[in-house]
């Protein structure tokens, strides 16, 4: 089955500063990786997503990257601000052939942006 | 996307005792999830309730600990029978987007969740 590393598991940088979560994946029928934010006592909100036609997608200050050959995505924050605390997770799912149709996780990475 | 409630939003249970949490949708959804979060933890999937059959378990959940409804396509419950102390969780409701009759999977979302702690 699929299994996704996420690094770091913990970041803290000064507000203003960029931020950038790397993960990887292991399954190759992958197509679709999205991001959840996590904040103290709430449930996971999907802040953007992005499947494997596509190299790069950009929302405000926020931005995901896709490798298809290393089999890596990565979230990419900028000019944080400390709303921007919270746990991420990223994740990965095959949307097509014999994949599982399910989303599998990476362990999360705690973000801490320090005013 | 979906607004998703859960009922209710946290308890404290004693040990041995169930617990049924409910997860209501704004709109009708082909699949609705359920989820535990350890704390501190990611998301390990329990089940997948479709509406009109059986849900779908994976390894290491079975339905006798985790009966699961599916009355409607706005609702479901998930019980957590017979509670120990390692049942103490977040409890997540998810929904599908995906259109009626289509396999393929569409955007995700999540309820609040449930916060359950086991004396």
């Amino acid at each position: 089955g699929e299994n996704v590393e996420q690094h770091p598991s913990t970041l803290s940088v000064q507000e203003g500063d960029s931020a950038v979560i790397k993960c990887t994946y292991s399954d190759s029928a992958s197509n679709y990786f999205p991001w959840y934010k996590q904040e103290l006592g709430k449930g996971p909100q999907l802040i953007i997503d992005i499947r494997s036609n596509v190299g790069e997608k950009k929302d405000q200050r926020i931005a995901v990257t896709l490798n298809k050959t290393a089999k890596h995505f990565s979230l990419h924050i900028t000019e944080t601000q400390p709303e921007d605390s919270a746990v991420y997770f990223c994740a990965a799912r095959a949307d097509s052939g014999a994949g599982s149709y399910q989303l599998t996780f990476g362990k999360g990475t705690k973000l801490s942006v320090i005013p | 996307s979906a607004v998703i409630s859960q009922k209710p939003s946290r308890d404290i249970c004693q040990r041995g005792t169930s617990l049924t949490i409910q997860c209501q949708v704004d709109s009708q959804v082909t699949m609705m999830f359920w989820y535990r979060q350890q704390p501190g933890q990611s998301l390990t999937l329990i089940a997948t309730a479709n509406q009109g059959s059986e849900a779908t378990y994976e390894s290491g959940f079975v339905i006798d600990k985790f009966p699961i409804s599916r009355p409607n396509l706005t609702f479901s419950t998930l019980t957590v029978s017979n509670m120990s102390p390692e049942d103490s969780s977040i409890y997540l409701c998810s929904v599908d987007r995906r259109g009626r009759g289509k396999v393929a999977p569409d955007t995700q979302y999540f309820g609040p969740g449930t916060r359950l702690t086991v004396l």
